[in-house]
């Protein structure tokens, strides 16, 4: 089966940094995608990791390590407009799949 | 540059009535097509895809059945719903397939569907 585990909540302060961890067991991997979903919309594509390192843009960077199976979303000054919830997504060798993680609730607090 | 439509945006419908909800790509060509479902609170569930014309992959079994008569046009339809239907529903397309392509998904608008 796919696994993929993320945390259910989290919450930080306006201006701080925040670090979303996924962790992921499938059966193959083709790349590692993250996403952006505020409440009632539809996800918006923020990265796409598939070596191992970090991949920097503006205020998000995300990470992945293969041979751990892990990956993090890092968001820096943090802004009230970041409260949303973040999806960890998994490619396994079939390009046209795509599983999804059940998402990271964050909260910005003043 | 590449648009999704997804109609309707909400939509209430009976216990055993039809469904038909419809989504279409724009500015690409041989797009790969998928319909998720999404229930409150809940990672997102893969239900059909398709790489071409009348090509369907269907990943969960259930009521529902999806379409593509045409390139850019993804139909995802019931002809009884159950009350478990209610969810809220994405498209979502990719560039086609390809040795390099990266498989990155953009998403329509969603309709969230209440079944009654």
């Amino acid at each position: 089966g796919q696994n993929i585990d993320q945390p259910t909540e989290m919450t930080a302060t306006e201006g701080a940094i925040v670090q979303i961890n996924c962790t992921y067991q499938t059966s193959g991997f083709n790349g590692l995608f993250w996403y952006q979903q505020h409440a009632g919309e539809a996800p918006t594509f923020l990265s796409y990791n598939v070596l191992d390192g970090l991949e920097e843009k503006g205020r998000f960077s995300s990470f992945l390590s293969r041979s751990k199976g892990y990956s993090y979303l890092l968001l820096k000054e943090l802004q009230m407009k970041d409260s949303a919830s973040y999806l960890c997504a998994v490619t396994p060798y079939n390009n046209n799949d795509m599983r999804f993680g059940a998402g990271t609730r964050l909260t910005v607090k003043p | 540059s590449q648009t999704i439509h997804q109609w309707p945006a909400t939509l209430v419908q009976p216990v055993g009535s039809p469904l038909s909800l419809e989504c279409t790509v724009e500015g690409t060509s041989n797009p790969n097509l998928y319909w998720y479902r999404q229930a409150a609170g809940r990672g997102l569930q893969l239900l059909f895809y398709s790489v071409g014309i009348g090509q369907i992959s269907s990943e969960v079994p259930q009521n529902l059945s999806a379409s593509r008569p045409q390139d850019r046009q993804f139909i995802l339809s019931s002809k009884k719903l159950l009350l478990s239907d209610s969810g809220f529903y994405l498209c979502a397309w990719s560039v086609g397939p390809g040795v390099f392509a990266k498989n990155i998904q953009y998403f329509g608008a969603g309709t969230r569907l209440s079944v009654l």
